[in-house]
C-alpha cells in the first residue's frame, strides 16, 4: 500500500499568513494526488486535483505543486474561513490512501 | 444538481450487520465510479471500497471479506453491506463520486452517516 505522510500535523497561523503543507508518498504516484479541506461535522471538500489543478470555485489563494513522491499545498494569505483540516489523497492505485491530516488553527 | 444522501447508520452490537445506502440525484450511479470513505471519531479519512461503472469492486484490507459494495440501478442508489461489525468500524461513512479521466479525484461527497458499533 502507498503511505502518505503529511507535515506538519498541526499548524498555528494568523489571518494573512502564507502557509505550506507537505505530503510525501512512500512510492511514486505521478500526479495522482488530490487535496481536500474538511471543517468539523462536514464532508471533505475538493480543493486541488492532479497535484496542481484548482477545483472550480476554489479561491486562487490555494495552490498545489509536486509530482512523484513530494507534494505541496500552499495558501497564500489565510482567511478566517480557511481554518480547517487538510488531507492529501493518492489515487494512483488501490487501496486509495489519505494522509493523516493537517489541522490548521488560528494563532 | 449532483447530490448524495447517505442513510442507514445507527447503533449496532459487535458481530452484527448493517446496510448503508447512498441515494444519488443529478447523475447516474451506474455510469460512475463510486466509493465509500469512513472517518472514525476524531480521526482521519480512510478509503473503504469502490464500485466501478463496469462492476469491478475493490476493498480496503480492513474490511475485505466483511463488507460488500453494490448498487441498485433502478433506485440510483449505492449500498454498503457491513457484516461481522467490530468496534473499530465505528465511524462516519461517506459515499463519494470519483471522476475518472486523465486524472482522478473525489468531486462529490454525501453528508455522511454515523455507524456506532458497541454493546
Amino acid at each position: 500500500d502507498i503511505q502518505l505522510t503529511q507535515s506538519p500535523s498541526f499548524l498555528s497561523a494568523s489571518v494573512g499568513d502564507r502557509v505550506t503543507i507537505t505530503c510525501r508518498a512512500s512510492q511514486g504516484i505521478s500526479n495522482y494526488l488530490a487535496w481536500y479541506q474538511q471543517k468539523p461535522g462536514k464532508a471533505p471538500k475538493l480543493l486541488i486535483y492532479a497535484a496542481s489543478t484548482l477545483q472550480s470555485g476554489v479561491p486562487s489563494r490555494f495552490s498545489g505543486s509536486g509530482s512523484g513522491t513530494e507534494f505541496t499545498l500552499r495558501i497564500s494569505s489565510l482567511q478566517p474561513e480557511d481554518f480547517a483540516t487538510y488531507y492529501c489523497q493518492q489515487l494512483n492505485s488501490y487501496p486509495y490512501t489519505f494522509g493523516q491530516g493537517t489541522k490548521l488553527e488560528i494563532k | 444538481e449532483v447530490q448524495l444522501v447517505e442513510s442507514g447508520g445507527g447503533l449496532i452490537q459487535p458481530g452484527g450487520s448493517l446496510r448503508l445506502s447512498c441515494a444519488a440525484s443529478g447523475f447516474t450511479v451506474s455510469s460512475n465510479y463510486m466509493s465509500w470513505v469512513r472517518q472514525a471519531p476524531g480521526k482521519g479519512l480512510e478509503w473503504v471500497s469502490v464500485l466501478h461503472s463496469g462492476g469491478s469492486t475493490y476493498y480496503a484490507d480492513s474490511v475485505k471479506g466483511r463488507f460488500t459494495i453494490s448498487r441498485d440501478n433502478s433506485k440510483n442508489t449505492l449500498y454498503l453491506q457491513m457484516n461481522s461489525l467490530r468496534a473499530e468500524d465505528t465511524a462516519v461513512y461517506y459515499c463519494a463520486t470519483e471522476f475518472v479521466g486523465p486524472t482522478r479525484y473525489f468531486d462529490c461527497w454525501g453528508q455522511g452517516t454515523l455507524v456506532t458499533v458497541s454493546s
